[in-house]
């Protein structure tokens, strides 16, 4: 059973970046066919889908948020992370990691969320 | 980007009733990747329906989805009361992938 968690800070200034780790158990992060992706949720809000990094270090990202998204993969850690820079108040929101098995396969596994609030 | 419409926005129903729950995709989903997620409070989505209507591991056959052009539909057919949340549907076809913006089933 995949298992995935995210871990980062819950309090981050405006205008500074703000970071995130997603650590998997249970199955490799470098091998077979998936998408490590970010997905995030706005307090009272729907979800948004914000990226992925495949499992061979290609990435992409929702022109939603322009430039302002990277992502990063340490297989030796199993860990994937997300960074959005130039934070404001709208980016306060629940951030989830999660697996997409492959093309044509919907997100599967999700961590549990962490809240980010972007405030001074 | 496709836009997925959820409707209704809330749905008032009573143990042991027909829930029907409804997507609209603004242009056809690819291949029909189609997903929909049960979200209840404070935790995290759980997929329920994938391929707009292949039920996803351990999911009760009381869910069902259908699918007609680009209109969708979640189905369960009776409903028990841990299936009082909000349910979101989701295309993965086509990047970006994109969420309906949630149908919340509560209990009359």
């Amino acid at each position: 059973q995949v298992q995935l968690q995210e871990s980062g800070p819950g309090l981050v200034e405006p205008s500074a970046t703000l970071s995130l780790t997603c650590t998997v158990s249970g199955g490799s992060i470098s091998r077979g066919n998936s998408y490590w992706s970010w997905i995030r949720q706005r307090p009272g809000q729907g979800l948004e889908y914000i990226g992925y990094i495949y499992y061979s270090g290609n990435t992409y990202s929702n022109p939603s948020l322009g430039s302002r998204v990277t992502f990063s993969l340490d297989t030796s850690k199993s860990q994937f992370s997300l960074r959005l820079n130039s934070v404001t108040a709208a980016d306060t929101a629940v951030y989830y990691c999660a697996r997409d098995p492959g093309y044509g396969e919907p997100l599967d596994y999700w961590g549990q969320g962490t809240l980010v609030t972007v405030s001074s | 980007e496709i836009v997925l419409t959820q409707s209704p926005g809330t749905l008032s129903l009573s143990p042991g009733e027909r829930a029907t729950l409804s997507c609209r995709a603004s242009q056809s989903v690819t291949s029909g990747y189609l997903a929909w997620y049960q979200q209840k409070p404070g935790q995290a989505p759980r997929l329920l329906i994938f391929g707009a209507s292949r039920r996803a591991t351990g999911i009760p056959d009381r869910f069902s989805g259908s699918e007609s052009g680009t209109d969708f539909t979640l189905t369960i057919s009776r409903l028990e009361p841990e299936d009082f949340a909000v349910y979101y549907c989701q295309q993965y076809g086509t990047s970006p992938y994109t969420f309906g913006q949630g149908t919340k089933l509560e209990s009359k």
